[in-house]
């Protein structure tokens, strides 16, 4: 079976706290991917990542930063936790962009920041 | 305008009846995805199209792409189908790999 892991499903963090939220894929996929997810709104795409080292801003990249070192592992950042990013955060992999490419997800962070 | 749209937003039906979510795009895509999930939180992926039909158990997926609009069918809903529904697609000339989404339906089926 597929897994992409996120490494908690509930966080409670204090304003102004960095804030680390991990995510670990076994299928050697390529490109990984942070979202975020807010009532009425729908999942947005944070930040990306198709190869190791690289990164692309997605639509809402304000406030955050991306990690990631190995092929694997996909780190996102908030450098400063503040109260707006109290959020359902979700982690996907997938294979590089072949037309038909299915995305795998994570089971969700839902990281509360007081 | 959302480049996905989905309807309804929220459905309530009673358990044994036909069920179908429906999702309009405005992109030219690659695929069509949807997306199941449960509360708490984490994401399955039900199907994935570029045309035609496919079926799995008691869920059904259609996709017309001349009228860019695809269904959700749940035949013989039960209460454990209660979830939100997410449409989404893959577009040409978009981010790799990345998928557009709709906000999603919130599905309640009722013993």
């Amino acid at each position: 079976d597929v897994k992409v892991t996120q490494s908690s499903r509930y966080l409670v963090k204090r304003t102004g706290e960095k804030v680390f939220l991990e995510c670990v894929q076994d299928m050697d996929h390529e490109n990984m991917f942070w979202y975020r997810q807010d009532p009425g709104l729908g999942l947005r795409l944070i930040y990306f990542s198709y190869d190791v080292k690289m990164k692309e801003k997605g639509d809402i990249p304000e406030g955050y930063s991306v990690s990631r070192e190995k092929k694997e592992r996909f780190s996102l950042i908030l450098e400063s936790a503040s109260t707006n990013q109290t959020s359902m955060y979700l982690c996907a992999s997938s294979f590089l962009a072949a037309q038909n490419t299915e995305a795998f997800f994570g089971q969700g962070t839902r990281l509360t920041v007081v | 305008k959302n480049e996905v749209e989905q309807s309804p937003q929220n459905l309530t039906a009673q358990e044994g009846e036909f069920i179908t979510i429906n999702c309009s795009y405005s992109v030219g895509i690659s695929a069509l995805h949807w997306l199941q999930q449960h509360p708490g939180g984490g994401i399955v992926s039900l199907f994935m199209l570029s045309s035609g039909k496919k079926k799995h158990g008691r869920l059904i997926a259609t996709i017309n792409i001349q009228e860019k609009h695809s269904s959700l069918h749940i035949t013989a809903s039960h209460p454990r189908d209660s979830a939100v529904y997410i449409c989404a697609v893959r577009n040409y000339g978009g981010s790799q790999g990345n998928l557009i989404f709709g906000k999603g339906t919130k599905l309640s089926v009722k013993p």
